[in-house]
């Protein structure tokens, strides 16, 4: 079965720093793959997803990159922000459809004022 | 529209009794999937039903199960529950092809 693996389980940055966050994944039929962002206590969020046919998607301060080749994908934040402070899953999908989802550890992302 | 909903939101069992936790889906949702979340383990998947039929599941003992109903809801039911079984169980549903929205989660605490 696929395997994700992802780097770094924490991560402290000051604000208004970029943060970058990396994930690998093992099944080459993989081809969807969302990111969420779970605060404290509450459940996880989709914040930005991309699918196998494209390799960069963007949305706002937010982007994520696939290299189907190498089997990578990872998130960016620019200018960071306190309420950026969270946990971070991604997360990959094997077909048919998205709805089975194979999560990495988490990044425990803190943003410092 | 109301988002994903999770019933209990809480509960507290003891070893060897058995439980049932029940997630309705966004309206127009078929698909329902099951998630175990723990420190150690992260989340991990259980499940996936749609339309009223299993069509994937990980790799959890068979004490763990699952249903759907006609109307999208769907439960899952944990039978012996070992201390291990203590988590938070979340669902999510989907359109089919789209992306999978959480619930709250259901907090399960094993004594």
């Amino acid at each position: 079965g696929e395997n994700v693996e992802q780097h770094p389980s924490t991560l402290s940055v000051q604000e208004g720093d970029s943060a970058v966050i990396k994930c690998t994944y093992s099944d080459s039929a993989s081809n969807y793959f969302p990111w969420y962002k779970q605060e404290l206590g509450k459940r996880p969020q989709l914040i930005i997803d991309i699918r196998s046919n494209v390799g960069e998607k963007k949305d706002q301060r937010i982007a994520v990159t696939l290299n189907k080749t190498a089997k990578h994908f990872s998130l960016h934040i620019t200018e960071t922000q306190p309420e950026d402070s969270a946990v971070y899953f991604c997360a990959a999908s094997t077909p048919p459809g998205y709805s089975t989802l194979t999560f990495g550890k988490g990044t425990m992302l803190l943003v410092s004022p | 529209k109301a988002g994903v909903t999770q019933t209990p939101r809480y509960l507290i069992k003891t070893r060897g009794q058995q439980v049932t936790l029940s997630c309705s889906p966004i309206s127009g949702h078929r698909s329902v999937s099951w998630y175990q979340q723990t420190p150690g383990q992260g989340l991990q998947f259980l499940f996936e039903y749609f339309s009223e039929t299993q069509r994937n599941k990980g790799n959890f003992p068979g004490r763990f199960s699952g249903r759907q109903f006609s109307n999208s809801r769907s439960e899952m039911n944990v039978s012996t529950l070992e201390l291990g079984d203590s988590a938070l169980y979340l669902c999510a549903s989907s359109l089919i092809g789209n992306e999978q929205f959480f619930g709250p989660g259901t907090r399960l605490t094993v004594l």
